[in-house]
């Protein structure tokens, strides 16, 4: 049982490259997250999945689109990487209904030059 | 929307001290405040949760508090050892019936650092 697992773990990309961040978790769970990290700003939702064929925006969607590929992959997509998206990114799963416990992958280091 | 303020941003303990971190919260239909931490280049990970019909609740060296009516919670260590190093984040979360989803909103952490 691996959990929440995230590819790749570094990026560097130039502005305007985009890239595909994956996700993916094998708890079954039925929604999935994605978060930005910056210094001093704590965790930040970019978007979220809270089942399979839903998605919906969060507090930072500017810059990013989202995949829900089926109930175990959650995909992030960069189109036009700039600047200001160089963070570190965390891919999180959780079962829906009452219970709420967030369970985090491992992150991917994103550098944008 | 909801928004989370937490204090410090970091402290330094003494091994065997307690720690207290501290969070506020805006949004007065809030009714789940997790707990994470994260230890150095990992994710974060849930280490104790209090919802909104409880006022305290207790793990072995970790408790955490509720204040509805001052719209606050905090995280107390007690014994405090090296590997409680980390950064801690608090989160709170509105209920499903107004509209919440699942959808947490993080303060902006405290490094907790323990000496020997």
């Amino acid at each position: 049982n691996a959990g929440v697992t995230q590819t790749p773990k570094f990026q560097v990309l130039k502005t305007g490259q985009s890239m595909t961040l994956q996700c993916a978790q094998d708890m079954n769970h039925n929604s999935m997250y994605w978060y930005r990290q910056d210094p001093g700003m704590g965790l930040r939702l970019i978007y979220y999945s809270a089942s399979e064929g839903t998605t919906d925006k969060g507090e930072v969607p500017n810059g990013y689109n989202v995949s829900r590929l089926n109930k175990r992959e959650f995909s992030l997509r960069l189109e036009s990487a700039a600047p200001s998206q160089t963070s570190v990114y965390f891919c999180a799963s959780s079962v829906a209904g009452t219970i709420y416990e967030q369970y985090f992958g491992p992150g991917t280091r994103l550098t944008v030059t | 929307g909801e928004n989370v303020e937490q204090h410090p941003s970091t402290l330094s303990v003494q091994e065997g001290d307690s720690a207290v971190i501290k969070c506020t919260y805006s949004d007065s239909a809030s009714n789940y405040f997790p707990w994470y931490k994260q230890e150095l280049g990992k994710g974060p990970q849930l280490i104790i949760d209090i919802r909104s019909n409880v006022g305290e609740k207790k793990d072995q060296r970790i408790a955490v508090t509720l204040n509805k009516t001052a719209k606050h919670f905090s995280l107390h260590i007690t014994e405090t050892q090296p590997e409680d190093s980390a950064v801690y984040f608090c989160a709170a979360r509105r209920g499903l019936l107004t509209g919440g989803g699942n959808k947490l909103t993080f303060g902006t952490g405290t490094q907790l650092k323990v000496e020997l």
